[in-house]
């Protein structure tokens, strides 16, 4: 089946640590995109890939890290600068990042708990 | 920006049609409007898109007004799976082509 993975979909973690969410896409989409959702909230972009080996901060990039060294791959690092890193966070992917009509698709999403 | 109004709740009876209304009276004219629905604790799901003509597909169906100013998702046959937040978005074409979701419409779908 063809879609977009993330793991695991819940994980908890001890302030202070860093935690790294796995998304991986068989789409064979060039962009790939990480949000935040807060509860009752929308989503808040933060960080985005157009291609592989390149990436852009979104609205929200502090506190966090991202590669692509491949296409199909976009891991997030939450890292320990993250003041508030409880939240549900989404990945997705889309053909073409300048096409007028590139829709977007989403994984299920990985409840991160920092205790 | 262009911003999006919805209502924040709607019910809806299990068969019926659910029309799904948004504003956006500050669209620009390159601008599409998509929907999108998640049901709880899981990933957004992509319902349907368009500029300025209608559009429909195996989910939804969606009315453009002429002006463009506002648009309804039509639901035809609504089922208990359809109760979700669905979301009407205004898509933003700068900033790495990110999606902005508003406060969306929480919608119930009842035996």
């Amino acid at each position: 089946d063809g879609g977009i993975t993330q793991s695991p979909k819940y994980l908890f973690r001890k302030e202070g640590q860093n935690v790294t969410l796995s998304c991986e896409q068989n789409l064979n989409h060039d962009a790939m995109y990480w949000y935040r959702q807060d509860p009752g909230q929308g989503l808040r972009l933060i960080y985005y890939s157009q291609i592989v080996n390149d990436f852009q901060k979104g609205d929200i990039a502090e506190g966090y890290s991202v590669s692509r060294e491949k296409k199909e791959s976009f891991p997030l690092t939450v890292t320990s600068a993250q003041k508030n890193p409880t939240a549900f966070y989404l990945c997705a992917s889309s053909m073409a990042i300048r096409e007028d009509t590139d829709t977007q698709y989403f994984g299920p999403g990985t409840r991160l708990t920092v205790l | 920006d262009a911003k999006t109004t919805q209502p924040p709740s709607m019910d809806c009876a299990e068969g019926r049609a659910a029309n799904l209304p948004c504003n956006h009276s500050t669209i620009s004219g390159n601008e599409y409007v998509y929907w999108y629905r998640q049901i709880h604790s899981q990933g957004p799901q992509y319902i349907i898109h368009g500029l300025k003509n209608n559009e429909t597909n195996e989910m939804a169906s969606l009315i453009i007004t002429e002006d463009r100013k506002s648009s309804t998702l039509i639901l035809p046959h609504a089922t208990l799976r359809d109760t979700a937040v669905y979301y009407c978005i205004v898509r933003v074409e700068a900033a790495g082509n990110k999606l902005t979701f508003g406060g969306g419409t929480r919608v119930l779908v009842k035996p």
